[in-house]
């Protein structure tokens, strides 16, 4: 069965600090892997995906991820946070056109 | 560009009353998929439908129950609701034939159980 793990389950950071979030996956298969960002009350957003090809994918509002297949994780990373950026970030994984299974989520405050 | 709609947004029910929310997808996509996320909860895989027919199944109790109709829109029914099933249930849908393998979701209907 897939899974995901998150392993930060909260995070605190100053504006402008730089920000890496791990996940790791367990599917037996070829995957595709998300990240989706849930501001308070509202609703999934997908930051970025990864399907295929390079596995530095960037997404939008400046977050990248990198996919390393030997380690299994896709971690997101932000050179510099805003406080905009307060919110609760989902990994996911699914395989081809089927569920997505989610991790656990980040809660990423960022403080002024 | 159009996004996934569901309706309703709020919706307040009492123990042992019934519940349909609708979901109508992006137009052109052929996939919905129902999901539940509890208070503080990852969001957790319900159904899915493809081209009308049920297509997975995950973690949905029998007094849940749902289906996909010829415009693509799709209803979860929920019958003698329970305190457990407040949650937010996000419906989202994607294009098998596309290959991109993206879930687009809707805002979510939230539901409170009293």
């Amino acid at each position: 069965a897939q899974s995901v793990s998150q392993h930060n389950h909260h995070v605190i950071l100053s504006e402008a600090a730089s920000l890496e979030l791990g996940c790791n996956y367990s599917y037996g298969g070829t995957v595709n892997l998300f990240w989706y960002v849930q501001y308070p009350g509202q609703h999934l957003q997908l930051l970025l995906k990864y399907f295929s090809g390079d596995p530095l994918v960037k997404g939008i509002k400046g977050f990248e991820a990198e996919f390393i297949k030997s380690k299994f994780s896709f971690n997101l990373r932000k050179p510099s946070v805003q406080w905009s950026d307060t919110a609760e970030y989902f990994c996911a994984v699914n395989g081809g056109a089927s569920k997505l299974t989610f991790g656990t989520g980040t809660r990423l405050q960022v403080t002024l | 560009a159009a996004g996934v709609i569901q309706s309703p947004r709020h919706l307040i029910k009492e123990k042992r009353e019934t519940a349909t929310l609708k979901c109508y997808p992006i137009p052109r996509h052929d996939t919905v998929y129902w999901y539940q996320q509890g208070p503080g909860q990852d969001p957790q895989f319900l159904i899915s439908f493809y081209e009308k027919m049920q297509s997975d199944k995950g973690s949905i109790p029998d007094r849940f129950s749902a289906q996909q109709f010829s415009d693509y829109h799709s209803e979860l029914n929920m019958s003698s609701l329970e305190l457990g099933d407040s949650a937010l249930y996000f419906c989202a849908s994607s294009l098998a034939a596309s290959g991109s393998w993206e879930q687009y979701f809707g805002p979510g209907t939230r539901l409170t159980v009293t």
